[in-house]
């Protein structure tokens, strides 16, 4: 069955270190978005990625969160100066469509410890 | 803003007792409402969804039930077995000009033999 993989799955910094966690997506989908879930509270949305550019973003993806479609298969997010507070783990999705009513398929996720 | 409220946040059954899981939405555009199932060190799974044309639907020991005038939403879960312990999350699609889907604050069931 396709799957979301991301890597790493786990990824320690430094406090205004840049990461980068990276996603392949299934192979057919269209539609690319980023979460996080911080320790014991809901999963978040991020970002929503279509055709190269983002077609939504949350209040949490300010200017320190970039995403970028590489090639044709990866999915990145950037964050350029991590704080504390981007601890959490961040998980990957994607879909056949675009809005709320498709179904999304989750990645295992990058747990993010900024030290 | 757009919120999702879940009870319970921890739910214990003996193997074999049902379980429910209830959400509330309070965007009342919301159409779309899957429900997801996350397993330690794994990302969330989804188990089920249902659309808001659809008053209930269900996938052999799972069943969901929606009442838009009511804007909320139930899990329920048949036959409980220790496999099905896991954290539970509803979530909600707001309409068709936004990508993003609002989750609950998620349910840990376990299932005693």
């Amino acid at each position: 069955e396709p799957e979301v993989t991301q890597t790493p799955s786990h990824q320690v910094t430094q406090m205004g270190q840049e990461v980068i966690l990276r996603c392949v997506p299934i192979s057919n989908h269209l539609y690319f978005y980023w979460y996080r879930q911080i320790l014991g509270q809901k999963v978040e949305f991020l970002v929503s990625f279509y055709n190269n550019e983002i077609s939504e973003k949350s209040e949490i993806f300010d200017d320190q969160f970039s995403v970028e479609r590489p090639d044709g298969s990866n999915f990145t997010l950037k964050i350029r100066s991590t704080k504390l507070e981007d601890s959490a783990m961040y998980f990957c999705a994607s879909s056949e469509g675009r809005g709320g009513g498709e179904k999304l398929f989750f990645g295992s996720g990058t747990q993010l410890s900024v030290l | 803003g757009e919120n999702v409220e879940q009870h319970p946040s921890t739910l214990s059954v003996q193997e074999g007792d049902s379980a429910v899981i209830k959400c509330t939405y309070s965007d009342s555009a919301s159409n779309y409402f899957p429900w997801y199932k996350q397993e330690l060190g794994k990302g969330p799974q989804l188990i089920i969804d249902i659309r808001s044309n659809v008053g209930e639907k269900k996938d052999q020991r799972i069943a969901v039930t929606l009442n838009k005038t009511a804007k909320h939403f139930s899990l329920h879960i048949t036959e409980t077995q220790p496999e099905d312990s896991a954290v539970y999350f509803c979530a909600a699609g707001p309409s068709y000009n936004t990508d993003k889907l609002i989750f609950g604050t998620g349910t840990r069931l376990q299932v005693f033999p």
